[in-house]
């Protein structure tokens, strides 16, 4: 049993759109991790919410913790190329091991 | 700063014969160390964790074994690979203080034919 669900699974875009991807489970969590991958690569930190109705940003990206912290949601503003990865979401589920979703592949076309 | 190696980068190995894949970390002591395996369309499956030297605790049952023979080292090893072996694998280390950031190698991508 997947603890959490991303969807959509794939999103293309052309530069310059917006868009929003979701983290979803159905357990409550103190803390919420978005990480990027690139192809080859290994994940990287992006942003770790804590407080339900959490909203971080970092540059043109924004997430937000749900009021219930059992979700989560990354929109991207006037997405560039350079945005193109795979979204990963993970949650501490103890002992400070991490179960990540199957993540949110983004292709943004220049 | 911290650093994390993987070697070799890529492995190509045919079915039945053993397997070695070594992490190093640099620059930190005592980490958490953490062997994932990514399959297409699987997202990461953590395999084994260590919090430190000759602890190993594993997530899910398989053909495949890791060891901590140094606090900045972490070995995934097979006797006998499995087809379903392939995938990219990743280590990563943590510090332990919760909310808990992983930090990831490079990965090794492993075909077994």
């Amino acid at each position: 049993t997947q603890l959490l669900e991303q969807s959509p699974q794939f999103l293309s875009i052309q530069e310059g759109e917006n868009l929003t991807v979701y983290c979803n489970s159905s357990s409550v969590f103190s803390s919420l991790q978005w990480y990027r991958q690139e192809p080859g690569e290994g994940p990287v930190l992006l942003v770790t919410v804590v407080t339900g109705g959490e909203v971080k940003k970092l540059k043109r990206l924004t997430f937000q913790f749900g009021d219930a912290r059992k979700d989560s949601s990354l929109h991207i503003t006037a997405a560039q190329p350079g945005d193109t990865g795979l979204y990963l979401c993970a949650v501490d589920y103890g002992n400070n091991r991490l179960a990540f979703g199957k993540g949110n592949q983004v292709v943004v076309i220049p | 700063s911290q650093t994390i190696h993987q070697w070799p980068a890529t492995l190509v190995q045919p079915v039945g014969s053993p397997l070695s894949l070594e992490c190093t970390v640099e620059g930190t002591s005592n980490p958490n160390l953490y062997w994932y395996r990514q399959a297409a369309g699987r997202g990461l499956q953590l395999l084994f964790y260590s919090v430190g030297i000759g602890q190993i605790s594993s997530e899910v049952p398989q053909n495949l074994s890791a060891s901590r023979p140094q606090d900045r080292q972490f070995i995934l090893s097979s006797k006998k690979l499995l087809l379903s072996d392939s995938g990219f694998y990743l280590c990563a280390w943590s510090d332990g203080r919760g909310p808990d950031t992983q930090y990831f190698g490079p990965g090794t991508r492993l075909t077994v034919l």
